[in-house]
């Protein structure tokens, strides 16, 4: 699976758009983006994921380049409760891939 | 949504003894389980996959011996650390997907709220 790189940390004002970036510039065609995060002292939460199309649900927008190099989650107003450590994850779509986690960003929402 | 349940949330164990770890899907079944282990500031790392009526698959370093796994139906797999020593004290998660999905379908994976170990 081709690996992310993902800046450590970031900050946020509470009510602001939060904007993670994700590298993936070594991604191949039937693999899948996905992004969880874990807060503080949980199991890992599901976000949102995609292909080459961007996505949108409930929680999160997901932006993926055209190149699909690099991809992008947004979290539209973000919350002091979605401060917590944010995963990019690529996995081929065969089968049930066991997921491996790189380090992620932390995402500090301020009041 | 589906949801992935361990049991227990914590638990405090003497050097030496062994501790049972259960993992359940709640609402669906699954399979293949994943079991991980998370240190304090680090990220999850992947011990095995346990495989509902064959063994488990453990990633190079983890000690088949001293992680047993046992996935003796579709929605319950367990982990028991034997032989506890303080080195394994730490946070162990679970996850899963629904193998009603289907294999070659993209779902999410489902994580339990971990165990947290602590080994004196």
């Amino acid at each position: 699976d081709a690996k992310t790189t993902q800046p450590t940390s970031m900050d946020c004002a509470e009510g602001r758009a939060a904007n993670l970036p994700c590298n993936h510039s070594t991604i191949s065609g039937n693999e899948y983006v996905y992004w969880y995060r874990q807060i503080h002292s949980q199991g890992p939460q599901y976000i949102i994921h995609g292909l080459k199309n961007n996505e949108t649900n409930e929680m999160a927008s997901l932006i993926i380049t055209e190149d699909r190099k690099s991809s992008t989650l947004i979290l539209p107003h973000a919350t002091l409760r979605d401060t917590a450590v944010y995963y990019c994850i690529v996995l081929r779509d065969t089968g049930f891939q066991k997921l491996v986690f790189g380090t992620g960003t932390r995402l500090l929402v301020s009041p | 949504g589906a949801v992935v349940s361990q049991h227990p949330s914590w638990v405090i164990c003497k050097s030496g003894t062994s501790v049972k770890i259960e993992c359940r899907s709640l609402d669906f079944q699954a399979t293949t389980m994943f079991w991980y282990r998370q240190f304090p500031k680090q990220s999850l790392m992947l011990m095995a996959t346990s495989n509902e009526g064959s063994k488990a698959t453990y990633e190079q370093g983890v000690e088949k011996d001293k992680f047993l796994i046992n996935h003796a139906s579709l929605t319950l797999s367990t982990l028991t650390v034997t032989s506890a020593h303080p080195e394994d004290s730490s946070f162990y998660i679970c996850s899963a997907r629904d193998s009603t999905a289907g294999r070659g379908m993209n779902t999410e994976a489902f994580f339990g709220q971990g165990t947290r170990l602590t080994v004196v």
